[in-house]
């Protein structure tokens, strides 16, 4: 059963950059046509998308976060990254990662991620705070 | 505020049967299927519906979706005290080209 699994720092300053890995158990990343997700849950509020890497490259991120998110992926080590920059307190928040199904919406030559996010990693809780 | 509403909370007694409704646009329910999340605290969300109502293996046939127009709704059956969680909705947004997700809907059981 494939497992994703989050890392990085669970504090991080107010205007710094928030850095975090999911490391994906097994099979190669994007091998069979995968989409990788990051997404976050600040206290007391709802699930937020923040953006997605897909098999070719592309990413797309949430319009609200888009100027300070890059998503990365390094396929020899089966990891994707996802960095934050200029945080706040409002970025403080449960940061999971996760696959989607292989499902894509392709028009105009230009494919979008909109297969469901199926398997989740268990969340890794980020503070920002000085 | 979210792009897709949801009612913050919903109740019902063990046995019973709820429904959680979720409602959007043209531009994500009205053109692109959705999905349903449970999410217990402190744990990973869990997949509970893909495109609209296709359930995932070892999800039990009590947990049945519909999309109609620009909403969408997820029906519980023989509610359980297990069920007791929060669920959201999700779509796809072409118009923000991102996913988008419900606020959420407690549901106490």
């Amino acid at each position: 059963q494939l497992q994703l699994q989050e890392s990085g720092p669970g504090l991080v300053k107010p205007s710094e950059t928030l850095s975090l890995t999911c490391s994906v158990s097994s099979g190669s990343l994007f091998s069979t046509s995968y989409s990788w997700g990051w997404i976050r849950q600040p206290p007391g509020k709802g699930l937020e998308w923040i953006g997605t890497i897909m098999y070719s490259g592309s990413t797309y991120y949430n319009p609200s976060l888009k100027s300070g998110v890059t998503i990365s992926a390094d396929t020899s080590k089966n990891q994707f990254s996802l960095n934050l920059s200029s945080v706040t307190a409002a970025d403080t928040a449960v940061y999971y990662c996760a696959r989607h199904m292989p499902q894509r919406y392709c028009s105009g030559g230009t494919c979008y991620p909109t297969g469901s996010l199926d398997i989740w990693g268990q969340g890794t809780k980020v503070i920002v705070s000085s | 505020q979210s792009v897709l509403t949801q009612s913050p909370s919903v109740s019902g007694t063990p046995g019973e049967r709820v429904t959680i409704s979720c409602s959007g646009s043209g531009s994500n329910i009205g053109s692109k299927s959705v999905t349903w999340y449970q999410h217990v605290a402190g744990k990973a969300p869990k997949l509970l519906l893909y495109s609209n109502n296709q359930r995932p293996s070892g999800v039990p046939d009590r947990f049945s979706g519909s999309r109609s127009g620009t909403s969408a709704s997820l029906a519980i059956t023989g509610l359980q005290s297990e069920d007791e969680a929060d669920y959201y909705c999700a779509t796809w947004d072409d118009s923000l080209n991102g996913w988008v997700f419900g606020g959420g809907s407690k549901l106490t059981v």
